[in-house]
């Protein structure tokens, strides 16, 4: 497994404001992963975080949104811009090991748990 | 199109008792499988997971799961339940989609009487 480290590990923030947010993780591990879950609701993939290329977002969620850096095998940042009350919600990341069958297995992080007001 | 469905959103058992908290999924192959708890707050822990094999998985805390392939079901069990297991439970599977993702069921809410 891995120990995935969040920052921050929440916040409050004004509508129209960005937040960005730190993951880090102790091994250097294949893909990285940004989810997102509404108060109340399941999980949601946001994109994959793609070292040293652009990532891949989901249907729903783009780029000027959401734009995401991976600058190496071992930190990831996601950024929430020009947020609004529909953007409270805990952000995880995650991370998937490579090799073998657990090659699709993932961890998360404890997750970002953002208010906008 | 893949799916997961937990049909149970809140579920409340005594310490002690017998727990099983059902995922059905919809997946055109065999699919990877995963149950997954979140404690207050906290981020999510795998608890087991299903790649092939024996279709009876031992996982963390206790937990066990069962792959059911006729009944497209991975219903997780623990024979008795803690006051610590209180918590949203979520199964998921995968790979799906080019990038190898997983989808999640909804959850289930499981709360425990002392």
């Amino acid at each position: 497994s891995a120990v995935i480290s969040q920052k921050p590990s929440r916040d409050i923030c004004q509508r129209g404001t960005s937040l960005t947010i730190q993951c880090q993780v102790d091994s250097q591990v294949t893909m990285m992963f940004w989810y997102r879950q509404q108060p109340g609701q399941s999980l949601t993939l946001i994109a994959t975080a793609n070292q040293g290329s652009e990532a891949t977002y989901e249907s729903g969620f783009v780029i000027d949104k959401f734009p995401i850096s991976r600058p190496n095998l071992t930190f990831s940042t996601l950024t929430v811009s020009n947020m609004s009350p529909e953007d409270s919600s805990i952000y995880l990341c995650s991370v998937r090991m490579g090799g073998g069958r657990s090659y699709n297995e993932q961890f998360f992080g404890p997750g970002t748990r953002l208010t906008v007001l | 199109a893949q799916s997961v469905t937990q049909p149970d959103i809140h579920i409340t058992v005594s310490e002690g008792a017998s727990l099983e908290l059902r995922c059905n999924y919809s997946y055109g192959a065999t699919p990877y499988l995963f149950w997954y708890v979140q404690s207050p707050g906290q981020g999510l822990q795998l608890l087991l997971k299903y790649f092939s094999g024996d279709t009876l998985v031992q996982g963390i805390k206790g937990f066990e799961a069962e792959f059911k392939r006729s009944q497209s079901s991975f219903n997780l069990r623990k024979p008795s339940v803690h006051w610590s297991d209180a918590a949203e439970y979520f199964c998921a599977v995968g790979p799906s989609g080019g990038y190898n993702k997983l989808i999640f069921g909804a959850g289930t809410r499981l709360a425990v009487h002392p």
